[in-house]
């Protein structure tokens, strides 16, 4: 299997669930992303793990909690979402190379609805 | 604020035709500008990157222009497939600190019609 691999493809969640996105990488890139797509506004960038360190978006609420066990994994965990947080969740992978982000490579993104 | 303009929002074509999708950003410094195409539904896909020194750049029907001096990049689709209908996303890549931050714009959603 080669590229970036995302599951589940869709989910629906109640506000009091708690559900974990999987995202896996089959490129041996040194950083992977969390992307948040909604309706008619730009990708916005939630996390990223890279070289072991860890960069986030101060925007982002804390029901969202990633987690990198390695280099080719990364998950998502979610819990007491709101429905504003429907959205297409994408997951990306790169190189790290001088301070500098890589091309990107997408995975099909996690479609989410929060009921 | 870095930003990034995309022109038109949508736009309807018909089979065979060809379109240019316009992007003006305000994103310093510069280190790269890159354009994605996005299926619905799907993630977004690498079409071209472009650095400083480039002012041209192909693959397959599309072709993208840089014009570093006026902060513009153009996305040019020749002789169009239904296939090509997508949104069109340009993406600019600054250095130094927050270098991890990429500034996309909101697309551009292109209908081929037969």
């Amino acid at each position: 299997e080669t590229g970036v691999t995302q599951t589940p493809r869709h989910l629906v969640m109640g506000m009091t669930n708690k559900k974990s996105l999987k995202c896996e990488q089959h490129l041996g890139h040194n950083a992977m992303y969390w992307y948040k797509q909604s309706a008619k506004k730009p990708l916005e960038l939630m996390f990223v793990y890279s070289l072991e360190e860890r960069v986030e978006n101060n925007s982002v609420p804390s029901r969202f909690s990633p987690e990198c066990p390695n280099s080719s994994h990364l998950f998502l965990h979610l819990h007491t979402l709101q429905p504003e947080d429907s959205a297409l969740y994408l997951c990306a992978s790169s190189q790290r190379l001088q301070g500098a982000v890589g091309e990107l490579f997408f995975g099909e993104g996690s479609r989410l609805t929060v009921l | 604020k870095n930003q990034v303009e995309q022109s038109p929002q949508s736009l309807i074509i018909l089979e065979g035709k060809n379109c240019t999708l316009q992007c003006n950003y305000t994103v310093s410094p510069f280190s790269n500008l890159r354009w994605y195409k996005q299926d619905t539904g799907r993630g977004p896909v690498s079409l071209t990157i472009m650095t400083f020194s480039e002012n041209t750049k192909s693959n397959g029907r599309y072709t993208a222009t840089l014009d570093a001096d006026t902060k513009q990049s153009s996305l040019h689709i020749t002789a169009s497939q239904l296939s090509d209908s997508a949104s069109y996303i340009c993406v600019v890549s600054a250095t130094g600190a927050g270098s991890y931050q990429l500034t996309f714009g909101k697309g551009t959603k292109l209908s081929v019609i037969p």
